[in-house]
This record gives structure tokens, C-alpha cells and sequence, in this order.
């Protein structure tokens, strides 16, 4: 059974912080790594997609690095503002088309 | 330009009833997704659509459930003699072509209530 693992779970920052949240996954039969961002009443969006080991991709104040080797990406967001809070999901592919998606960091910024 | 929309936003249905939801991709997408989020879980994928090929079915939970796709376009979610724990958000994604390196864009959900 492949898993994917999100932590933390949900995270309170005060705006401006920095702050970072971790995806784990299966590092065997690695295909692609996507970040996506869930505001309430709102469609997920895509942040990224990443596919080789060493990614590093940047959008804005938020960033994303991949070890595929681990099996792990990190997400951060400098300077956070309120309006960056929403539920953040990684998403793992084996090589197979479907997403295996983790249970989401939920993150709150306080003005 | 459009996104995925998806209809209705909210249904709620009794036990034991049929129920459709609908999925219109974004135009020349050939690749259409269905996941659901149920209470407290994260996204879990229930069937993929690419082009003309053969659908993976392999995340439709029990045969109550089923799908297609008209046309290559829109796409069409039922769930038969529904259940309480089919309540869940349920949603539709396309991406370009198929292939898990393309994003995906998602649409607003279904809102499924079985009571």
C-alpha cells in the first residue's frame, strides 16, 4: 500500500513568519511529486509538479524542493500572509496515472 | 478561460437512491479525473479517463459505482442505491494530456449527503 504522509498536520503562524511543511513518500518507482493548495470554497490548485531528484521550484514566496532518493519534499512559504492560509496537499505518482494524495498541512496565518 | 465545472454543488439524496453528478472539463483537456474527500480524509482517487483508451477504474470502491465519459468531454459520476458513507466531497480534475507530470485544475466539487 503505498502512503503518503503530510506533517504537521495544521500549523498557526503570525504574518510573517517562514514556514515549512513536509511530504513523505515511497522513494521506490518515483514518477512525480505535485503540491497543490486548497483554500475553503475553493477548487485546489496546482503549485507545482516536480519530477527529478534535486527539484527545486519557486512561485512567488513559496518554494519546493524534492529528494526522490529519501523520498521526501519540503514546502515553504516566506513572509506568510493571511491570505496564504488553506489546506496544503502533496500528491505521489508511482508511474501510474493516478495521484496518491496525503491527508493535507492546514495552515492558518494570523495578521 | 473556463474551468472545470461540475454539477449540482450540493445534493443531498436518502439512502438507497441513485444519484448523477456531472463533470465538464476544461476544453481540450484528454485527460479527466474523479477523487472524493470524505470527512477528516484526504483526496483518495476513484477513476481516470484518457482520450479513447480503456478508463482506470481501479479506486471505484464497490460495483455501486461507475462512470463515463461522452465524447471525450463531459463526464458522468453515479453512485446506485447509495450508502451513508458515500458522503463525501466529490471531485473532478482534468489535465492536458495524460500522465501524472501535467497538473491538474480542478472544479468547485459535489457536495454528496446521503441521509
Amino acid at each position: 500500500i503505498l502512503n503518503v504522509e503530510q506533517s504537521p498536520q495544521s500549523l498557526h503562524v503570525q504574518e510573517g513568519d517562514s514556514t515549512n511543511f513536509t511530504c513523505s513518500f515511497p522513494s521506490s518507482n518515483f514518477y512525480a511529486l505535485h503540491w497543490y493548495r486548497w483554500e475553503t470554497a475553493k477548487s485546489p490548485e496546482a503549485l507545482f509538479v516536480m519530477t527529478l531528484n534535486g527539484d527545486e521550484k519557486k512561485k512567488g514566496r513559496i518554494s519546493a524542493t524534492l529528494n526522490t532518493k529519501e523520498g521526501y519534499s519540503y514546502l515553504y512559504i516566506k513572509g506568510s500572509q493571511p491570505e496564504d492560509s488553506a489546506t496544503y496537499l502533496c500528491a505521489f505518482s508511482g508511474g501510474y496515472n493516478k495521484l496518491i494524495f496525503g491527508a493535507g498541512t492546514r495552515l492558518a496565518v494570523h495578521p | 478561460g473556463a474551468g472545470v465545472s461540475q454539477s449540482p454543488s450540493n445534493k443531498v439524496t436518502e439512502k438507497g437512491k441513485d444519484v448523477e453528478l456531472r463533470c465538464d472539463p476544461i476544453s481540450g483537456h484528454t485527460a479527466l479525473y474523479w477523487y472524493r474527500q470524505s470527512l477528516g480524509q484526504g483526496l483518495e482517487f476513484l477513476i481516470y479517463f484518457q482520450g479513447n483508451s480503456a478508463p482506470d477504474k481501479s479506486g471505484l470502491p464497490s460495483d455501486r459505482f461507475s462512470a463515463e465519459r461522452t465524447g471525450g468531454s463531459v463526464s458522468t459520476l453515479t453512485i446506485q442505491r447509495t450508502q451513508q458513507e458515500d458522503s463525501a466531497v466529490y471531485l473532478c480534475a482534468s489535465s492536458l494530456a495524460g500522465g501524472s507530470s501535467y497538473e491538474q485544475y480542478f472544479g468547485p466539487g459535489t457536495r454528496l449527503t446521503v441521509t
